[in-house]
């Protein structure tokens, strides 16, 4: 399975853009590139999915360059209730290719007035 | 849709005692996992079901841990017998077709003395 690295914290204030990059250098040609964002006290939810380029969604941005080596996912326009923790997960869409979520240690993003 | 409900919310017991964990899925979701997060080790992966039968518990800490999913619309975890450092909040999701997109119910948060 890819293994993620992602910045562990991040700080940003009301109304900046927010993007924060996840290296995943030895990602399979099967893999997609998922982001879930985690609000305290609450389960993971799925914010945004892509394979490649770039992908757009009511909530956010995802870029993927060529190489596929590493992702960005843009937040435009945070607000104080985007402060959570955002994981980047790489792996298998499908079932029968053992594909699973790993969740690493994820960015928490702290968005101040 | 009322989304992945679990319960109990909160479940304090001692050391020692049987706990029971229960997962009701997304209606017309085959897939259904148990998650569980500590600060130390994060949101890890025990165990995941496919139309109600187990795939792959690699993730189960051990023979203390067993999940059950009688039908397609109930699972539980449970432990016995419980130990302090099974504390931590576990959480349900469940999935359609991908492995990606998954939602999460609200967790339990189990503390045990």
């Amino acid at each position: 399975l890819a293994k993620t690295t992602q910045p562990i914290s991040m700080d940003s204030y009301e109304g900046q853009e927010v993007n924060i990059t996840c290296s995943h250098n030895n990602i399979a040609t099967n893999d997609y590139i998922t982001w879930y964002q985690q609000f305290p006290s609450q389960g993971p939810r799925f914010i945004i999915q892509g394979y490649k380029t770039k992908v757009t969604n009511e909530v956010a941005s995802l870029f993927i360059p060529a190489d596929r080596k590493s992702s960005t996912l843009s937040l435009p326009r945070v607000s104080l209730s985007d402060t959570a923790v955002y994981y980047c997960l790489v792996g298998d869409e499908t079932y029968n290719q053992g594909g699973k979520l790993i969740f690493g240690q994820g960015t928490e993003l702290s968005v101040k007035p | 849709d009322a989304g992945v409900i679990q319960s109990p919310r909160h479940e304090v017991t001692e050391m020692g005692q049987e706990v029971t964990l229960r997962c009701k899925p997304i209606s017309g979701h085959d897939y259904l996992f148990w998650y569980r997060q500590t600060m130390m080790r994060g949101l890890e992966l025990l165990i995941y079901f496919n139309n109600n039968v187990p795939i792959d518990d690699s993730g189960m800490p051990e023979d203390r841990f067993s999940a059950k999913m009688p039908n397609a619309s109930f699972s539980t975890l449970k432990i016995q017998p419980s130990e302090p450092r099974d504390s931590a909040v576990y959480f349900c999701a469940s999935s359609g077709t991908g492995v990606n997109e998954q939602y999460f119910g609200p967790g339990t948060r189990l503390t045990v003395t």
